[in-house]
């Protein structure tokens, strides 16, 4: 009940092309949602969140779409970059408790 | 600010060799992690620590241990290294006040031949 299914493995993307990544949680008692961001020879880094309280965030190009009936969230990346070429991460917790992460995807935006 | 700061960067160890993987924290984190990071299998944690002389296991323990002496340090020892340790290891922390954010060390890739 604590895995949380990510997918794309992989994505390729035109530039000013749109990406979306999508991750499946089954625990209902998830109650966060953050998106780590990690490029190569780095540590991953907090891109964006957001808690079930709303059904969207948006940052930026960057927006989350959460479906709490369906058990799912996904990462929309608006006027996607060169740029925005790296690993990103879907996670979910509970009431703070340690963070399960997704299986990651790696995005490739081509110029 | 140095953040959470990991060394070594790369290492190659022998079958059967030990080390340990050094963790620091300046940001006065309650809260400290180590994962290890595999292609396509996503970050799994190895140990977790909720405050000095603190410490859990998390998904992965087998053939790690860890201490917490200080706030600051969290250092990960591997004993009679396998091939199955090869990976990217992570050290993470964040506050307690704060219910999500990771802060991330840069990694450690450690090689087991």
């Amino acid at each position: 009940q604590q895995q949380v299914k990510q997918s794309p493995q992989s994505l390729i993307v035109q530039k000013g092309g749109i990406s979306i990544i999508n991750c499946a949680y089954e625990n209902t008692a998830f109650d966060y949602f953050p998106w780590y961001q990690q490029f190569p020879g780095k540590g991953p880094a907090l891109l964006i969140a957001i808690r079930p309280d709303v059904s969207e965030k948006k940052e930026g190009r960057f927006t989350i779409s959460f479906n709490k009936s369906a058990k799912q969230f996904s990462l929309h990346i608006m006027d996607s970059q060169p740029g925005d070429s790296a690993t990103y991460f879907c996670a979910a917790s509970h009431s703070g408790s340690r963070l399960t992460f997704g299986e990651g995807t790696q995005l490739t935006v081509n110029p | 600010n140095a953040g959470v700061t990991q060394t070594p960067k790369f290492r190659i160890l022998k079958i059967g060799q030990s080390m340990t993987l050094q963790c620091t924290q300046d940001m006065n984190h309650n809260y400290m992690y180590w994962y290890r990071q595999d292609p396509g299998m996503g970050l799994k944690l190895i140990y977790y620590s909720v405050g000095a002389g603190i410490t859990d296991k998390g998904e992965v323990p087998n053939g790690y241990n860890v201490s917490r002496s200080t706030t600051e340090d969290f250092p990960l020892r591997l004993e009679l290294a396998a091939p199955s340790q090869t990976s990217v290891y992570f050290c993470a922390s964040r506050n307690y006040r704060d219910t999500g954010e990771l802060f991330f060390g840069e990694g450690s890739r450690l090689t087991v031949l």
